[in-house]
């Protein structure tokens, strides 16, 4: 079945350090590509999304592109804040019924002065 | 944009007692879903609300136990029932709007602890 695998966590960066959080996915058709943060006890934000191959998302400084050739969706940042200390969650979903969204694991990030 | 709201958003709650979250949106939308977030894993969808008629449940999900309702396009309850410990999570609840097919977007969220 369709799945998203993420690297594990925590990550822990200094500030203005270079971010990388991997993800790759299985599916079976043509999916859409999301990273989601959620801010300590919060609810879940959508941080980018993809819907084609080659597509780039891109918001607050973090960029991922969809690859399909890989079947990744990597996130990335050029320089973290400590603000940016959250958990992502990679996801996926599959045209067709009622889109559900498949999520990752989650990697929590720590980013400290 | 569009707000979406949960009540309560956070309950602690004896165990063999039953708790209903309610997700409030303030424009119409497509589609409701449920999820549940156990402590320190991802999330699981629960079930997909539909406006007027039984809900679509997920495998190892069921009606009994996790019932919902949703009366109109931007209202939805999901209900807690004989709760046991096992049951502490996080609940959200996400829409998806009529202009957007595939994006979901997320309530903050009830944190429940059932003792």
């Amino acid at each position: 079945g369709d799945s998203v695998t993420q690297m594990e966590g925590p990550v822990t960066l200094s500030e203005e350090a270079f971010l990388t959080i991997n993800c790759t996915y299985t599916a079976t058709g043509y999916p859409s590509l999301f990273w989601y943060v959620q801010y300590p006890g919060e609810g879940l934000q959508l941080l980018l999304k993809a819907t084609k191959a080659d597509d780039k998302g891109s918001n607050k400084g973090f960029e991922a592109t969809y690859r399909k050739e890989t079947t990744s969706f990597h996130l990335e940042k050029g320089s973290v804040q400590v603000s940016d200390s959250a958990v992502y969650f990679c996801a996926l979903t599959v045209s067709g019924g009622y889109n559900k969204l498949i999520f990752g694991a989650g990697t929590r990030l720590a980013v400290h002065p | 944009s569009a707000v979406i709201s949960q009540k309560p958003s956070r309950d602690i709650c004896q165990r063999g007692t039953s708790l209903t979250i309610q997700c409030q949106v303030d424009s119409q939308v497509t589609m409701m879903f449920w999820y549940r977030q156990q402590p320190g894993q991802s999330l699981t969808l629960i079930a997909t609300a539909n406006q007027g008629s039984e809900a679509t449940y997920e495998s190892g999900f069921v009606i009994d136990k996790f019932p919902i309702s949703r009366p109109n396009l931007t209202f939805s309850t999901l209900t807690v029932s004989n709760m046991s410990p096992e049951d502490s999570s996080i609940y959200l609840c996400s829409v998806r709007y009529p202009d957007s097919r595939e994006t979901q977007y997320f309530g903050p969220g009830t944190r429940l602890l059932v003792l």
